[in-house]
């Protein structure tokens, strides 16, 4: 059965660093997604993106976030000068045609 | 703005049993309701989706129900098992000044079965 896919499961970064998050949708998914659990709380969203363009953002997701999808298959993350405040638990996601969202496994980021 | 609620936060029962967990939103304007279950560390399993146009879905011993007019979602969990043991979460989808795609999470239901 086809799944989102997330690398890498855990990681960390010193506070002030660039970390790039990457996502494989679902391979005929058309619209993509990035959310974020921080511990204990909970799952918000941050970006949607479909036809190689940002349709909607949260209040989360400023200046220091960027969304990519480099080729066909990958959908990445970007947080330019991370904080401690961003460590959390970042979930990409994909729907297709219909509305139903698929999530992958989500990167564990850790900010020191 | 819209928010999700549910109740109970945590709930522990018998194997066996039959139960309810329950979501409300407070915008009616929702395209959709997802269920989702989460396993401690991992990501999120999509359960059922309702759709507006609809009242309920089933799969399996899952059933779902959506009351748009009450902002209202219940999970129906039929002879629970051990292996129903995670969080629930509820997750609505609206039509928020065009936000399509945003779905606003609960905080979600811990369940616990017990053998």
């Amino acid at each position: 059965e086809p799944e989102v896919t997330q690398t890498p499961s855990h990681q960390v970064t010193q506070m002030g660093q660039e970390v790039i998050l990457h996502c494989v949708p679902i391979s005929n998914h058309l619209y993509f997604y990035w959310y974020r659990q921080i511990l204990g709380q909970k799952v918000e969203f941050l970006v949607s993106f479909y036809n190689n363009e940002i349709s909607e953002k949260s209040e989360i997701f400023d200046d220091q976030f960027s969304v990519e999808r480099p080729d066909g298959s990958n959908f990445t993350l970007k947080i330019r000068s991370t904080k401690l405040e961003d460590s959390a638990m970042y979930f990409c996601a994909s729907s297709g045609a219909g509305v139903e969202q698929f999530f992958g496994p989500g990167t564990r980021l850790t900010v020191l | 703005k819209q928010e999700v609620t549910q109740i109970p936060a945590a709930l522990s029962v018998p194997e066996g049993e039959n139960l309810v967990l329950n979501c409300s939103f407070t915008d009616s304007a929702i395209y959709n309701l997802q269920w989702f279950r989460q396993d401690p560390g991992k990501g999120l399993t999509s359960l059922l989706l309702i759709q507006s146009s609809q009242r309920e879905q089933t799969s399996g011993r899952l059933n779902a129900s959506l009351d748009k007019s009450s902002g209202r979602s219940t999970l129906y969990i039929a002879a629970s098992q051990p292996g129903d043991s995670a969080t629930y979460l509820c997750a609505a989808e609206g039509d928020y000044g065009g936000s399509q795609g945003n779905l606003i999470f609960g905080k979600g239901t811990k369940l616990s079965v017990k053998p």
